[in-house]
């Protein structure tokens, strides 16, 4: 059973960067799924930040693409994501999560952070 | 970028009723890309329907899925207590991906 757990700093200052790792369980990383990052505002909906594959490829929300960077560590089995330049609005639980092979969805997720951006 | 459009907001039902949940997409989009979840507070989202209409692992028979183009359907067909949620559609393509705002589905 492939498991997810997002670790990182729940508290950054305004300006600064956030970061999170993904430790991912159960499985290889480099089986050939896409492994993304969602986050979720309180209260809010569903966005999704970006994802990435084993080999480092990349793609990102156009909307936050400027400050994300999301890598792969294969050794450790996890990747990661930096977001730089945080405000208030980037304030949200951020999950990771596994999208299935074919196209078949988000089909593992890592519990969740919550991240508060404050001074 | 694709925007999926959920509707409606809100529905307020009562356990055994049918509940019939809509997601347009702005442009038409892969059947083959398009799936659904639930999400329950302080929870995880969790993986109800793919590819429009394929029910993922251990999801029971009474939710479906349907649609193509820009129209997509989430049915249940009788509604169970542990049902009450939030939903969300998904679409992936053009190397992009994004989430509908979300139905939530209340008891009424």
């Amino acid at each position: 059973q492939v498991q997810l757990q997002e670790s990182g700093p729940g508290l950054v200052k305004p300006s600064g960067t956030l970061s999170l790792t993904c430790a991912v369980s159960g499985g290889s990383i480099s089986r050939g799924n896409w492994w993304s990052w969602v986050r979720q505002p309180p209260g809010k909906g569903l966005e999704w930040i970006g994802e990435i594959f084993h080999s480092g490829s990349t793609n990102y929300n156009p909307s936050l693409k400027s400050r994300v960077t999301i890598s792969v560590e294969k050794s450790k089995n996890q990747f990661s994501l930096k977001l730089s330049s945080v405000t208030a609005a980037d304030t949200a639980v951020y999950y990771c999560a596994r999208y299935g092979l074919s196209g078949r969805g988000f089909d593992y997720w890592g519990q969740g952070t919550l991240v508060t951006v404050s001074s | 970028e694709i925007v999926l459009t959920q509707s409606p907001g809100s529905l307020s039902l009562s356990p055994g009723e049918r509940a019939t949940l809509s997601c347009r997409a702005s442009q038409s989009i892969s059947s083959s890309y398009l799936a659904w979840y639930q999400q329950k507070p302080g929870q995880a989202p969790r993986l109800l329907i793919y590819g429009a209409s394929s029910r993922a692992t251990g999801i029971p028979d009474r939710f479906s899925g349907s649609g193509s183009g820009t129209d997509f359907t989430l049915t249940i067909s009788r509604l169970e207590p542990e049902d009450f949620a939030v939903y969300y559609c998904q679409q992936y393509g053009s190397s992009t991906l994004t989430f509908g705002g979300g139905t939530k589905v209340q008891i009424k």
